[in-house]
């Protein structure tokens, strides 16, 4: 069975610090990956996303960022944090192609305070 | 990618009444898929519609897709405590799925 992984669960960083969240999918083989932040009591916000090794997708403009070095790793980044990056990520994957079944599977979720 | 406006924003229900959620698209939608988000927890998928009219239950839960397929919506039925949550719809099919704001529901014991 297929199984997601997403860590760390929490941090607390200072403003200007850079960030790095994990993300890694067992049990699947090129999967579509995603990373969704949500702010406190808003709506999920997708940030990038990827259909294959190296071919990242960014939906929104901001100071992150995402990588993607193996089939089933998925990696967010930041070099410098800014209060606003403040949230709840959530790293996502799905079956790869078009067919129409593209549901998604979400990780536990990385609670960031930026501070 | 295509985006739904979900309907309302907010509900508070006692326990035991029955709550619904509205998506509606100005566009044909491929299908559209039901997620739960339990207070403090990850978006769970709960269904996915793709025919004309499509009804689909699940327990006390009843999802329907519209016959034009622009609209859905999720009915519960006498809700409990485990309801609470906020309920999203987003349409599949595509490579880039958005998540709208959902509909956040509270239950009253």
């Amino acid at each position: 069975s297929q199984t997601i992984h997403q860590w760390p669960a929490t941090l607390v960083q200072p403003v200007g610090s850079p960030l790095s969240l994990e993300c890694t999918v067992e049990g699947t083989s090129n999967p579509n990956l995603y990373w969704y932040r949500q702010a406190a009591g808003r709506g999920l916000q997708l940030l990038f996303y990827s259909v294959g090794i190296g071919q990242i997708s960014s939906e929104v403009p901001q100071n992150l960022s995402a990588s993607r070095p193996q089939d089933r790793q998925f990696i967010l980044s930041s070099k410098k944090l800014l209060l606003s990056d403040s949230g709840f990520y959530l790293c996502a994957w799905s079956l790869a192609g078009f067919s129409g079944a593209n549901v998604l599977t979400f990780g536990a979720g990385s609670r960031l305070t930026v501070l | 990618g295509q985006q739904v406006m979900q309907i309302p924003q907010y509900q508070h229900v006692q326990e035991g009444e029955d709550f619904t959620t509205y998506c509606n698209s100005s566009t044909t939608l491929s299908n559209i898929q039901w997620y739960k988000q339990r207070p403090g927890g990850h978006p769970v998928f709960l269904i996915q519609l793709v025919k004309s009219g499509e009804v689909k239950k699940q327990k006390r839960l009843t999802f329907q897709f519209g016959e034009a397929k622009k609209n859905s919506s999720l009915h519960i039925t006498a809700t409990q405590t485990t309801d609470v949550g906020t309920y999203f719809c987003i349409p599949g099919g595509a490579n880039n799925l958005f998540f709208g704001t959902g509909t956040r529901l509270t239950v009253i014991p």
